[in-house]
């Protein structure tokens, strides 16, 4: 069964630090990957994905993500912080099968960003 | 504006007053589905609907009733609410082409005393 994890439940970082949020995934084929965010009080919406093609993916607001297939991780990094990115962070895996795929959710990444 | 409206944001009720909260879309997505959030567990999936008329469980299911009669809504229903079932609900659509993204809704905040 298709599962995902994330490193960290909370993070902390200063502005201007490099962002690094954690996940990996277990799939028994390969998969479509996805990042979202979620800004208090506010539903999730989508920072990148990746389906198929290039294995570096690029976001909104300057997040990028790798798809390491060896290492079966999806990790999100942007460069520098800055204090709007402070929100919870969803890593997300859809399995490819031949009728229905199903989207499973990591359980998440809050991020603090330091003054 | 592409948009999933979900309502009520908030809601307070007590123990067995059956409630609904309701969701539209208006990106004629065939695929919706609800999930339900609660710290340290994510975002678990109680139901979802490929299509009108097509509805099947997630991984929560118990205590939940949907139906879909028209493509863009999808409201869940609780017949008879209990404190286990606080939490925040999200609303999601999707089309069914595999490799696209979920549009969520704001959420509905619900605490059942």
């Amino acid at each position: 069964a298709q599962s995902v994890t994330q490193l960290g439940s909370h993070v902390s970082v200063s502005e201007g630090a490099l962002v690094l949020l954690r996940c990996n995934y277990s799939s028994s084929v390969p998969p479509y990957l996805f990042w979202y965010v979620q800004y208090p009080n506010q539903g999730l919406q989508l920072l990148l994905k990746y389906t198929t093609g290039a294995t570096l993916v690029k976001g909104i607001n300057g997040f990028e993500a790798e798809f390491k297939k060896s290492e079966t991780s999806f990790h999100l990094t942007k460069p520098s912080a800055h204090m709007s990115d402070a929100a919870e962070y969803f890593c997300a895996v859809s399995e490819v099968k031949t009728s229905y795929d199903k989207v499973i959710f990591g359980p998440g990444t809050s991020l603090s960003v330091i003054p | 504006e592409a948009q999933v409206t979900q309502n009520p944001r908030y809601l307070i009720t007590v123990t067995g007053k059956k409630l609904t909260v309701t969701c539209s879309q208006n990106m004629n997505h065939e695929y919706m589905s609800w999930y339900r959030q609660d710290p340290g567990l994510g975002l678990r999936q109680i139901y979802y609907s490929m299509n009108v008329e097509v509805t099947d469980k997630g991984d929560v299911p118990e205590g939940y009733k949907v139906s879909r009669k028209e493509k863009r809504n999808f409201p869940l229903i609780l017949e008879s609410p209990s404190p286990n079932q606080t939490s925040l609900y999200f609303c999601a659509s999707r089309s069914n082409r595999r490799n696209t993204e979920a549009f969520f809704g704001q959420g509905t905040r619900l605490t059942v005393v």
